[in-house]
């Protein structure tokens, strides 16, 4: 997986509670993703980072916010869980020379 | 806005055929075409990177084609095991990994032993 790595792997919370999912990289990739994945839906977009310092919206960014306060490090709040926001969410990098994506391993949360 | 289309959703084969994935896709202006195997539960496993000025990569038992002019791409797999059971992704890279990559819904794969 690249060295990408996602904490924690699971989480039950109840309507309006708060989390932050962390993504850690052990190189030194620029570009970072946070995707959901849903049956029927596939894999969309949350928000993503360029760099350190640096982030910007997706497809699905509504209810989430995102930092990238040090390059290794890209993390995905939820101020005020909602059901709707069950899912599995994943963690990427992109490596500089080739392009190809790499995932992490996936964190399932569930929302009551 | 770029949409990427699999077909089939689901495919169940004997051991032993060998087998075609189709991905297609809207918009030909790509970086590059990527293929993922995804297990039940899992993470996803990047199996084949087709840049934009290729036609093709091989890994093992695995071939990707990449036709951009008309939107397409197969993986092609031969020789199929009951290990290559598994949902397998495309994804299309526009805007040279800046604003991610677009995914298909992916095709579940199913070798019966």
């Amino acid at each position: 997986n690249a060295g990408v790595t996602q904490t924690p792997k699971f989480r039950v919370l109840k309507t309006g509670q708060s989390m932050t999912l962390l993504c850690a990289q052990d190189m030194n990739h620029e570009y970072m993703y946070w995707y959901r994945q849903d049956p029927g839906m596939g894999l969309r977009l949350i928000h993503y980072s360029v760099g350190e310092g640096t982030t910007a919206k997706g497809e699905v960014p509504d209810g989430y916010n995102v930092s990238r306060l040090k390059k290794q490090n890209f993390l995905l709040g939820l101020e005020s869980a909602a059901p709707s926001q069950t899912s599995v969410y994943f963690c990427a990098i992109v490596t500089t020379n080739t392009g190809e994506l790499f995932f992490g391993e996936g964190s399932r949360l569930t929302v009551l | 806005k770029q949409e990427v289309t699999q077909i089939p959703a689901a495919l169940s084969v004997p051991e032993g055929e060998n087998l075609v994935l189709n991905c297609s896709f809207t918009d030909s202006a790509i970086y590059n075409l990527q293929w993922f195997r995804q297990d039940p539960g899992k993470g996803l496993t990047s199996l084949l990177l087709i840049q934009s000025s290729q036609r093709e990569q091989t890994s093992g038992r695995l071939n990707a084609s990449l036709d951009k002019s008309s939107g397409r791409s197969t993986l092609y797999i031969a020789a199929s095991q009951p290990g290559d059971s598994a949902t397998y992704l495309c994804a299309v890279d526009s805007g040279g990994g800046a604003d991610g990559l677009t995914f298909g819904k992916g095709t579940h794969l199913i070798i019966q032993p």
